[in-house]
């Protein structure tokens, strides 16, 4: 079955730009976690969405960071006026719920500011 | 708050000897621990987890870890090491709360 897409795989930008990355977890899936991995890093928690609850935003860096989930299916992080330490590999995963179970993660957008 | 502390930025093995990727961990509650490794240029892939029963997990590939209550470890295992084992290994921790928190990684090498 299909897993957890994200696009674009790559986006290049100049500094100040605001970017929108997609990720489409796996179907049926309730649970959606944003994470931030930078060069040499271990991942960072961003962001997480549970079916209609409200999302944990609790690791979102500053407030020119922003995600949606719409539909309770895809999601969309919005970064704005981005920054040259914006730079990362910005990783999706989904869960059947936000219980004890694995998470199931795309192949990441690598964001480069310039 | 939880932690997760993978000691060993690197850990070089040769083919067929045994290999160990450190983890230790902090939670309030009972822990959840997981372990993912990610190969080049691919995404993370979930190796094992544990959950609650027996302390010695066994997941992917050949891989098993052991969790130590007391130690508060949970360290991966592989009793012999294959050149595509080559990859980063992740721990990951979590207690009641849905949020896992992730170690910084380990860079496994193994050499033929």
């Amino acid at each position: 079955g299909a897993g957890v897409s994200q696009s674009p795989s790559n986006k290049v930008t100049e500094k100040g730009k605001d970017v929108e990355l997609r990720c489409d977890p796996i179907s049926g899936h309730t649970a959606l976690y944003w994470y931030r991995q930078s060069l040499g890093q271990g991942l960072e928690f961003l962001i997480y969405f549970q079916g209609n609850s409200a999302p944990d935003k609790s690791g979102l860096p500053s407030d020119r960071f922003s995600a949606e989930r719409t539909g309770g299916s895809v999601s969309t992080l919005t970064i704005q006026r981005t920054q040259q330490e914006d730079s990362a590999v910005y990783l999706c995963a989904s869960s059947p719920e936000m219980g004890a179970d694995t998470q199931y993660f795309g192949p990441g957008t690598r964001l480069t500011v310039l | 708050a939880q932690s997760v502390a993978q000691p060993e930025d690197q850990v070089n093995v040769a083919e067929g000897n045994p290999l160990t990727v450190k983890c230790t961990y902090s939670v309030s509650g009972n822990p959840y621990l997981f372990w993912y490794v990610q190969y080049p240029n691919r995404g993370l892939q979930f190796l094992l987890k544990y959950i609650t029963g027996d302390n010695l997990v066994k997941g992917s590939y050949g891989f098993e870890a052991e969790f130590n209550k007391s130690q508060t470890s949970f360290h991966l295992k592989k009793p012999s090491a294959l050149v595509s084992d080559s990859a980063l290994y992740f721990c990951a921790v979590r207690d009641k709360e849905p949020k896992s928190t992730f170690g910084d990684g380990t860079t496994l090498t193994v050499k033929p």
